[in-house]
């Protein structure tokens, strides 16, 4: 059974705070996502990476980083949480030959919450 | 910029009657895919439209792609409670590696 595992399904942190978000999957798939889903906004793309150690912008990407360190590894990280950056965090995997019409396999979310 | 509108946001009915979700856009999408989020989980692929004019089923789900390409239609039968959740379309963005995903539609059918 193929499976994106994200570290925490929920999470409260306080402004200012550096957080990282973690997310693995098991299907060795070279591309991983980052997407943030709030009400009437649907998902929206914060970072994606298609190999290792490459990375390129989505759609949102201020105030976030990421890392791609191993394959199955992919980590989300928020340098200095802010109020606004309080969402559902989704991480998503595909396999290569993006444009293919590839399934987007996604973990459950992190719902976080700044304070 | 490549958008994807659906209708309605949200959706409230009864177990048994039949319903009809929307996804429109003013761009052409090589395909589109459906998802459906179900309460506290990630989004789950449906299917995936290719051809202009294509219906593809599901069970008690037709999915319909429009003929130019710019829409795509959901159609539930008999609609179950265990048919609730959100229910996205997603398109591949032209020229990147991203999809872009709709609004969403929020479905609740009451037993």
């Amino acid at each position: 059974d193929v499976k994106v595992t994200q570290s925490s399904r929920y999470l409260v942190k306080r402004t200012g705070e550096k957080v990282f978000l973690e997310c693995v999957q098991d299907m060795d798939h070279e591309n991983m996502f980052w997407y943030r889903q709030d009400p009437g906004l649907g998902l929206r793309l914060i970072y994606f990476s298609y190999d290792v150690k490459m990375k390129e912008k989505g759609d949102i990407p201020e105030g976030y980083s990421v890392s791609r360190e191993k394959k199955e590894r992919f980590s989300l990280i928020l340098e200095s949480a802010s109020t606004n950056q309080t969402s559902m965090y989704l991480c998503a995997s595909s396999p290569p030959n993006w444009g293919s019409n590839n399934e987007q396999f996604f973990g459950p979310g992190t719902r976080l919450t700044v304070l | 910029t490549q958008l994807l509108e659906q209708s309605p946001q949200f959706l409230s009915i009864q177990e048994g009657e039949n319903l009809t979700v929307y996804c429109n856009s003013s761009s052409v999408f090589s395909s589109l895919q459906w998802y459906r989020q179900e309460p506290g989980e990630g989004p789950v692929l449906l299917v995936t439209v290719v051809t202009g004019g294509e219906v593809k089923k599901l069970k008690r789900l037709t999915f319909q792609f429009g003929d130019a390409r710019k829409d795509s239609s959901l159609h539930i039968t008999a609609a179950q409670p265990g048919d609730t959740g959100l229910y996205l379309c997603a398109g591949p963005s032209s020229g990147t590696y991203k999809y872009i995903f709709g609004t969403g539609t929020r479905l609740k059918v009451l037993a």
